[in-house]
């Protein structure tokens, strides 16, 4: 089975600095990652993905992750934050293959302050 | 890219209704569909899969009476929420399979309202 946790509930920061919002994943298998962000009453954006390849993914928005395998975890980062960023934030996993249904952390809310 | 068109946003019904929420694949084929629910302040939970011309698949927990799936076509899935009652209340989200670079396609969510 596969699970996700996202170590922070709610992570408030000031405009401008940087932010890492926490996701660690248990899987016996390899796995596929992903980030989505979620504005009230919308549904989920892509932020970005890792499926193989390089352990640096850079996505939208000015948001990058980096996969550790080692430590189970796919750290999201932004070095200058905006109002904008406020939102909900959310981690998933998922194994790929014929399962490929995704598993979601328990998201975290960004407030940026200004 | 792909786009998956969820109606309607919003419903408000009365305790003992029945709502049906669509799902339709707008520029591509989905032979499933992914149905969560999100309780708020909560995350996604995932109800079931419906599969195209077969029975859907329920996650363990979820009644199959209450929440009734179809995949009428390949560009059409429905959640029907049958005899709603206020605990019902929640945001429900399709979801299409991966593409062949693993992107899922959400839709844009219902707002359920049961009173």
């Amino acid at each position: 089975a596969q699970s996700v946790t996202q170590l922070d509930s709610q992570v408030p920061v000031f405009e401008e600095a940087p932010v890492e919002l926490r996701c660690n994943y248990s899987s016996s298998v390899s796995v596929y990652l992903f980030w989505y962000v979620q504005y009230p009453n919308q549904g989920l954006q892509l932020l970005l993905k890792y499926l193989s390849g390089s352990t640096l993914v850079k996505g939208i928005n000015g948001f990058e992750a980096e996969f550790n395998k080692s430590q189970t975890s796919f750290h999201l980062r932004k070095p200058s934050v905006h109002i904008s960023d406020t939102a909900e934030y959310f981690c998933a996993v998922t194994q790929g293959g014929s399962n490929y249904k995704l598993t979601f952390g328990k998201g975290t809310l960004l407030t940026v302050n200004p | 890219g792909a786009v998956v068109s969820q109606h309607p946003s919003r419903v408000i019904c009365k305790s003992g209704t029945s709502v049906k929420i669509e799902c339709r694949s707008l520029d591509f084929q989905a032979t499933t569909m992914f149905w969560y629910r999100q309780f708020p302040k909560q995350s996604l939970m995932l109800m079931a899969t419906s599969n195209e011309g077969s029975k859907a698949t329920y996650e363990q927990g979820v009644e199959k009476d209450k929440f009734l799936i179809n995949h009428a076509s390949l560009t059409l899935s429905t959640l029907t929420v049958t005899s709603a009652h206020p605990e019902d209340s929640s945001f429900y989200i399709c979801s299409a399979p991966p593409d062949r670079v693993g992107g899922y396609t959400f839709g844009s969510g219902t707002r359920l309202t049961v009173v």
